[in-house]
């Protein structure tokens, strides 16, 4: 069964640099969500997006942005990089007020 | 306090035996409850989701939701060694309106063959 893609896999950024990650949800997914995760912590829900309109905000810096475009997929831009923005970012998918299943995750190293 | 609670171990049982993780949740309105299981580096994996009061069964795995205590959990029988790994708990809080989900910190388990 096809699942959440992720890309790219890991990312390696200088501190004040701009960063972009994309989500390609589960074909006929029309909700998509961001988590962060940082070493040895539990997912933090970022955003989230049903048909193209933000649902959702969590703990979302405001040097993050997100979309979602026609074709479902999202992308996560992050601007002015920091050390500590380094961390697995995730995507999950679901339908309306579904089940959510993650992608790979992005890993980030800020340098 | 965190609005979901796990114990985070570490957990350790032997190979065959029963493995039992907890979770409580601070919002009586919360209507969704999920069981994710996480390999170090890798992504959240959907184990089990429960919504209402009771036991679910799937194969090895078993959650029970209890709402009046705020509580889930999930039982692992005969466990194996590739069950070692975080169990997340994760809860939406909004009570089902939009499915944001809170995750506890997660229990890690080791299996010892």
């Amino acid at each position: 069964a096809a699942g959440v893609i992720q890309s790219p896999r890991h990312l390696i950024k200088e501190k004040r640099e701009t960063a972009t990650l994309k989500c390609y949800p589960i074909p006929r997914h029309d909700t998509v969500y961001w988590y962060q995760q940082g070493p040895g912590q539990d997912p933090q829900f970022l955003i989230s997006f049903y048909e193209k309109m933000q649902s959702d905000k969590g703990s979302i810096p405001d040097r993050f942005s997100a979309q979602q475009f026609s074709d479902y997929h999202s992308e996560l831009n992050m601007s002015s990089l920091e050390l500590g923005d380094s961390a697995l970012y995730f995507c999950a998918s679901s339908s309306p007020r579904g089940t959510q299943y993650f992608g790979p995750g992005t890993r980030l190293t800020v340098t | 306090q965190k609005e979901v609670e796990q114990n985070s171990g570490p957990l350790s049982v032997p190979e065959g035996a029963i493995a039992s993780l907890n979770c409580t949740y601070s919002d009586r309105v919360s209507q969704s409850f999920f069981w994710y299981r996480q390999y170090s580096g890798k992504s959240p994996e959907l184990i089990m989701s429960i919504y209402s009061n009771g036991d679910k069964e799937d194969g090895r795995f078993t959650a029970q939701l209890n709402k009046a205590s705020q509580y889930v959990s999930l039982l692992i029988r005969d466990s194996q060694p590739s069950d070692s790994a975080t169990y997340l708990c994760a809860v939406d809080l909004s009570g089902g309106s939009n499915y944001k989900l809170t995750f506890g910190k997660g229990t890690l388990l080791t299996v010892n063959p």
